[in-house]
């Protein structure tokens, strides 16, 4: 069954590091998106990805943040200039299309930010 | 504005037995979509249940079915003959139709137990 893929799985680094964080999603799925939840809390929108450009961004998705679809598999999230409270699980989601009601999620990629 | 609320922290269940975990949900779109995903230990999100607010039947997959009342605004999910593997988190989750990006709002999670 298709899955969508996250690497690495477990991310360290220092505050003020960028990081990438990657995600294959289902190879025909269309709309891709970026979550995030801080231990113990709920999943929080981070944004969405449709046809080569952001569909949709909550007030958490800042200046440092971005998204990239470099090829035609990965879909990347960058965090510049991490901080502490950037600690959290990230998560991928794909979906196949306007239709399509089901996100499937990655397994998710924890960050941790010392 | 708080758009999906789950009231229950945690719940227990004996095993083998129904549960019902409580949604609430704020909107004034009135094309949406419900879901329900399962958190387990892992930390992977499990899809289980989808409902959309044109939809006349109450959604079913399996031991999952979604308690849909529009006008009190509620998707409570109940999970039938309950099993060790429940013991997870729970997350009710809405997607608004006019969102052209279909952002998705989750609540803050109900934790089950599921006792032998």
């Amino acid at each position: 069954e298709p899955e969508v893929t996250q690497t690495p799985s477990h991310q360290v680094t220092q505050m003020g590091q960028e990081v990438i964080l990657r995600c294959v999603p289902i190879s025909n799925h269309l709309y891709f998106y970026w979550y995030r939840q801080i231990l113990g809390q709920k999943v929080e929108f981070l944004v969405s990805f449709y046809n080569n450009e952001i569909s949709e961004k909550s007030e958490i998705f800042d200046d440092q943040f971005s998204v990239e679809r470099p090829d035609g598999s990965n879909f990347t999230l960058k965090i510049r200039s991490t901080k502490l409270e950037d600690s959290a699980m990230y998560f991928c989601a794909s979906s196949g299309d306007r239709g399509h009601n089901e996100q499937f999620f990655g397994p998710g990629t924890r960050l941790t930010v010392l | 504005a708080q758009k999906i609320t789950q009231t229950q922290p945690g719940m227990f269940v004996q095993e083998k037995e129904a549960v019902t975990l409580d949604c609430t949900y704020d909107t004034s779109d009135p094309s949406y979509g419900l879901f329900w995903y399962k958190q387990p230990s892992s930390g992977e999100m499990i899809f289980l249940i989808y409902q959309g607010s044109y939809d006349q039947q109450n959604a079913t997959e399996g031991r999952y079915s979604l308690n849909f009342q529009k006008a009190r605004k509620s998707a409570n999910l109940v999970i039938s003959a309950s099993q060790l593997g429940d013991s997870a988190m729970y997350f009710c989750a809405m997607r608004e139709g006019n969102t052209g990006g279909f952002k998705t709002i989750f609540g803050a999670g109900t934790r089950l137990f599921v006792k032998a």
